[in-house]
């Protein structure tokens, strides 16, 4: 079945600091969703990826899909405490999507 | 647009009883997919429905649990009889019914069977 890997797992950062968590599949991805979901919450959509290359912008969040479409990444800009949270990529081999394990962000104020 | 409902928030049952969970998708929206989160398992894909059908159950972890979608606005997936081991978040999502758009989540049903 479709493979999705996150990495890290975890991260710890500074108010302040940059974060990137990355999303990466075992095969060539038609799209890649990404959605964050907040301490107790459920997953919110933040955004899908579909072109080689493809490169999306959210203020401080930056998202790429890899040129070869078998990985992705996500990338805060200073982060700020708004920002806790598990942030998963999910991909699709088919009608529904397959999601990640996560990355748990913890940002210190 | 009031989003997905879920319904009951929170449920506490005894192993041996029978649990209903219920899901109200948003209008419009022709797929359903019913998840299951756990800190050791992720975010599990149990179920899902076009068009008011089953497409693929092959996420139902065993015969105790089954899924109803009676039309387009009302779902419920049913365990029977619960296990503590299905203590978990149960999440419904629906989108629009194509894989280029994202899921919209209910808030959740938490689960805890004693």
């Amino acid at each position: 079945g479709q493979q999705v890997m996150q990495i890290p797992q975890y991260q710890h950062v500074q108010e302040g600091e940059d974060f990137t968590t990355y999303c990466n599949s075992s095969t060539t991805l038609s799209n890649i969703q990404w959605y964050k979901q907040r301490p107790g919450g459920h997953p919110v959509f933040l955004i899908q990826l579909v072109k080689s290359g493809e490169v999306k912008k959210q203020k401080r969040l930056t998202f790429q899909f890899g040129e070869a479409k078998k990985n992705s990444s996500l990338h805060i800009t200073a982060t700020q405490t708004t920002d806790v949270g598990t942030y998963f990529c999910a991909v699709s081999p088919g009608q529904n999507f397959v999601f990640g394990p996560g990355t748990r962000l913890s940002v210190l104020p | 647009d009031a989003g997905v409902i879920q319904s009951p928030r929170h449920e506490v049952t005894e192993m041996g009883q029978e649990v209903t969970l219920r899901c109200k998708p948003i209008s419009g929206h022709n797929s359903l997919f019913w998840y299951r989160q756990t800190m050791m398992r992720g975010l599990e894909l149990l179920i899902y429905f076009n068009n008011n059908v089953p497409i693929d159950d092959s996420g139902m972890p065993e015969d105790r649990f089954s899924a109803k979608m009676p039309n387009a606005s009302f779902s419920t997936l049913k365990i029977q009889p619960s296990e503590p081991r299905d203590s978990a978040v149960y999440f419904c999502a629906s989108n629009p019914g194509a894989p280029l758009y994202g899921y919209t989540f209910g808030s959740g049903t938490r689960l805890t069977v004693v």
